[in-house]
């Protein structure tokens, strides 16, 4: 069984401040994780993936297979970050992707 | 390239109609899906289809019907309307072939259900 585990529903930060969305898993194998966003009125789309290593709007997010954990990470949050953000993993049956609850980011002016 | 299209965007359904949401893909992608988003749940898998003719359950699929006849077209249909099927409702696609765009998922617009 693959189980994804964002355990805030809400998380809310001011301009310029550091943000962290926590993202667990639970999968035996070697599993592809995913942040998808989603702004307001905009359709889901992929924020970044493990295997590109690469930072996307200034996010960042390490696969940690000790921890289990694939937390999304920016030093400076902007107001137009505020969004849904979804951590995903992809296992063995590539047609299927489990999601977690989603994190509702707020970042104040 | 209109990616993934689904169909219509919003829906307002008698407990015990049925209906069918379209989704249609032009991107070749043998993987669809479809998921609905409740508020504080997330997305939940309902039914996906690895190929044309391949179709398995997801999380929560009863009351769901899905076919893939088609590479390109993967219809939801709901058989007797219940009130709990009011949601929003996504499907996607995505492929192995893609190169660096591997397996993400390519999302339509979602279809806004409501079942009195």
């Amino acid at each position: 069984a693959q189980r994804v585990t964002q355990p805030e529903k809400l998380l809310s930060v001011f301009k310029g401040a550091p943000v962290e969305l926590k993202c667990n898993y639970s999968y035996s194998g070697s599993p592809e994780l995913f942040w998808y966003v989603q702004y307001s009125r905009q359709r889901l789309q992929l924020l970044l993936r493990h295997i590109s290593r690469e930072s996307i709007k200034g996010f960042t997010a390490d696969l940690n297979k000790g921890e289990t954990s694939f937390h999304l990470k920016k030093p400076f949050a902007q107001e137009e970050d505020s969004a849904m953000y979804y951590c995903a993993l992809r296992g063995s049956n590539a047609g299927k992707s489990t999601f977690g609850d989603g994190t509702t980011l707020t970042v104040k002016p | 390239n209109a990616g993934v299209t689904q169909t219509p965007k919003f829906q307002v359904l008698k407990t015990g109609q049925s209906m069918t949401l379209q989704c249609a893909q032009d991107m070749n992608h043998e993987y669809m899906s479809w998921y609905r988003q409740d508020p504080g749940m997330g997305l939940r898998l309902i039914h996906y289809s690895v190929g044309a003719g391949i179709t398995d359950q997801g999380e929560v699929p009863n009351g769901y019907n899905v076919s893939r006849s088609t590479t390109e077209d993967f219809p939801l249909r709901l058989l007797s309307a219940a009130p709990s099927q009011t949601s929003v409702y996504f499907c996607a696609s995505s492929s192995s072939r893609g190169g660096g765009r591997t397996g993400e998922l390519f999302f339509g617009e979602g279809s806004r259900l409501t079942v009195l």
